[in-house]
């Protein structure tokens, strides 16, 4: 199973959007409306942002959301902030019990 | 309050095996739709989803490691352990466990991770 392929690195102004993609095949992203994303601060475990391609958890800002079409994923931040600073990785089911994630990108706030 | 949290040595040597542990607390795996798995960060690089286990017992294995790994549970102790054998330098990494949503799309808990170098 391939990594999904991500940009190595993403940046923005404070309160500027930034949008990061995530690209995968029929098998993984294409069939399935499973990605979700993760925010990795530095020596910090991953956190849940984004799940089933769109859906937000409770407690995690509006200005993060994200989007499906074909074999490509998205994340998009919004009215970037300081603390948005991070690395990201998209996730997906890749069918038989298997998943893939992606190969991460860092999103550096100017 | 959910929380799981991975234990096990810092320091293993090439061909040996690693076992890791993770405790868990604020659910039980004996539960209908329980699912905790493993995912593993080599210094610098991006994550890497290694096993789930469910309430059910079922386990499933990342396709490049499964003849490495053997994932189990202990429901009376709150535990899953994770067995990885022929360690190599390569394996060094931060191991984690987290929680699966029901359904098994997302990890929506996480443990802080824990480090294991391997070197001779």
């Amino acid at each position: 199973q391939s990594a999904l392929t991500q940009p190595p690195s993403a940046s923005g102004s404070p309160g500027q959007s930034v949008t990061i993609s995530c690209t995968g095949t029929y098998n993984d992203i294409g069939y399935y409306n499973y990605v979700s994303w993760y925010q990795q601060h530095p020596g910090k475990a991953p956190k849940l942002m984004i799940y089933e391609s769109s859906q937000r958890p409770s407690g995690v800002p509006d200005r993060f959301s994200g989007s499906k079409s074909g074999n490509t994923a998205s994340l998009t931040v919004s009215g970037l902030q300081a603390e948005d600073e991070a690395d990201y990785y998209c996730f997906s089911y890749a069918g038989s019990n298997t998943y893939v994630f992606g190969t991460g990108t860092k999103v550096t706030v100017l | 309050q959910v929380t799981l949290k991975e234990s096990g040595p810092a320091l293993v040597k090439p061909t040996q095996t690693l076992t890791l542990t993770c405790t868990f607390s604020g659910f039980s795996l004996s539960t209908s739709g329980m699912r905790v798995t493993w995912i593993r960060q080599p210094p610098g690089k991006a994550l890497e989803w290694l096993a789930r286990i469910d309430w059910g017992d079922d386990k499933f294995y990342s396709t490049s490691l499964k003849t490495r790994l053997t994932i189990s549970k202990d429901t009376s102790k709150n535990q899953v352990v994770l067995i990885m054998t022929n360690m190599e330098p390569v394996d060094t990494a931060t191991y984690y466990c987290a929680r699966m949503n029901a359904g098994g799309t997302h990890m929506d808990v996480w443990g802080e991770g824990t480090t294991v170098t391997v070197s001779s």
